[in-house]
């Protein structure tokens, strides 16, 4: 399995702040990382795949970036609307996700 | 706009088998896309179960292999999911979400989960 670690755990930021969250990969995926948020009680939304492209309907302010084994999800400018949990999932092989981010405000 | 639902029941005893069905409206089942199935644990830690594509082939989890299995009714433009001899570990959220291609595989559309609650 490619195991998908995921950092940090938890953050709290302020409205406007910008937020990074970080995922590395056990070996290299090709740019076949997305992420997801998830809010209490729905199911989790996609953002972005193939690393960098946007789903349509995602506010601009999200953004994924990455190569290789390191990938990262960027929120520029935090709004109300974007605590949840985050996650990445690769899917290159066997697809996995990693462990979560749960981001709050300050 | 693409819609999936998952049914089924909520507790399920030890050694016993876990049936769910996921059912889809907005898109023929046969028409693109692998149909899978997801669980969330309590704790957040989320694990892909596996697919049967469009064409009807099927994809598994290597961890579930032994135990699971994904059909479907065409007719009924539904998919299933059953998983055997479950322990309390299986106690989890389960999804059902369509599995598409760029760049990688990815979810892009998700049921709203039912809770599956593994107990005597």
């Amino acid at each position: 399995d490619i195991q998908m670690t995921q950092s940090p755990a938890s953050l709290s930021a302020s409205l406007g702040e910008t937020v990074s969250i970080e995922c590395l990969a056990s070996e290299g995926i090709s740019n076949s990382l997305a992420w997801y948020q998830q809010k209490p009680g729905k199911s989790p939304q996609l953002l972005i795949y193939g690393a960098s492209s946007l789903q349509d309907g995602v506010p601009s302010r999200f953004s994924g970036s990455g190569s290789g084994t390191q990938y990262s999800l960027k929120i520029s400018g935090m709004q109300p609307e974007d605590e949840g949990v985050y996650y990445c999932q690769q899917g290159y092989k066997y697809l996995t996700f990693g462990s979560g981010t749960k981001l709050e405000i300050k | 706009e693409i819609q999936l639902q998952e049914s089924g029941p909520g507790l399920v005893k030890p050694s016993q088998s876990l049936s769910l069905t996921c059912s889809v409206t907005g898109y023929t089942i046969t028409s693109g896309y692998d149909w899978s199935w997801i669980r969330k644990f309590p704790g957040n830690k989320m694990e892909w179960m596996g697919y049967i594509s469009y064409s009807g082939s099927t994809n598994y989890n290597p961890s579930l292999k032994s135990r699971i299995s994904i059909t479907r009714d065409t007719s009924k433009n539904q998919f299933f999911l059953q998983l055997n001899s479950v322990t309390t570990e299986d106690t989890a959220t389960y999804y059902c979400a369509s599995c598409d291609y760029y760049s990688g595989e990815y979810f892009d559309y998700w049921g709203q989960g039912v809770m599956v609650t593994v107990s005597s």
